[in-house]
């Protein structure tokens, strides 16, 4: 059973450029969400999507965007990007119920030059 | 409003040694506190979770964490390093609902030395 996978694995990308990341959940999840971890810092989160809706937004501009499929499966855009957006991107999901577990994918570095 | 710091950047412990690395909380609301590690190109592991219940919490590889409300803090040790916890680990909160972010702090960065 694969985890949940991302791609690609790396990017490099010139500012004013847009990105599309894309994330598959864990078999069996229908929530996902992503984060941004900047270089030495804490993953922070940008926002979760459950039934092809955003449900929660994080304090990101309105440069990031996203979308869910009907498989789950999720794509993260970026426009207009600025050398602040390096980082890397880390898809989680989980399965809808209470306390379930969220599993992270190994992320997507994007470096923006 | 929701926010952890873990104290110290960096920490380094002999191999067998005790680890002990600190997180303090913040939240308006009962919280869900977690304790992840992240190994260098790969995502993060959950190591352990307090939810309800059970103030003293185990997870995997040996690694334990206590909530301590009074204290706001969910430290999070283990008796003896191995050099394989060489890592970074992240503490998160987040409120009691399964759709709720869950907010991490700046991350320790763990050395164990032979």
């Amino acid at each position: 059973d694969a985890g949940v996978t991302q791609s690609p694995t790396h990017l490099i990308k010139t500012r004013g450029q847009q990105v599309t990341l894309r994330c598959s959940p864990k078999s069996g999840h229908d929530t996902v969400s992503w984060y941004q971890q900047a270089l030495g810092q804490g993953p922070q989160f940008i926002f979760q999507y459950y039934e092809e809706e955003e449900r929660q937004r994080g304090n990101f501009p309105d440069r990031f965007s996203g979308h869910q499929f009907p498989n789950y499966s999720s794509e993260l855009n970026v426009n207009a990007l600025l050398l602040g957006d390096s980082a890397l991107y880390l898809c989680a999901s989980r399965g809808s119920a209470t306390n379930e577990k969220l599993f992270f994918g190994s992320g997507t570095q994007l470096s923006v030059l | 409003a929701q926010s952890v710091t873990q104290l110290g950047s960096h920490v380094s412990v002999s191999e067998g040694a005790l680890v002990l690395l600190r997180c303090n909380y913040s939240s308006s609301v009962p919280p869900y506190l977690f304790w992840y590690v992240q190994y260098p190109n790969q995502g993060l592991q959950l190591l352990l979770k307090y939810t309800t219940g059970a103030t003293l919490v185990k997870g995997i590889n040996g690694f334990e964490a206590e909530f301590k409300k009074s204290e706001t803090s969910f430290h999070l040790t283990k008796p003896s390093a191995h050099m394989s916890d060489a890592a970074e680990y992240f503490c998160a909160v987040s409120g009691r609902s399964a759709t709720n972010k869950l907010i991490f702090g700046t991350g320790t960065l763990l050395a164990v030395q032979p």
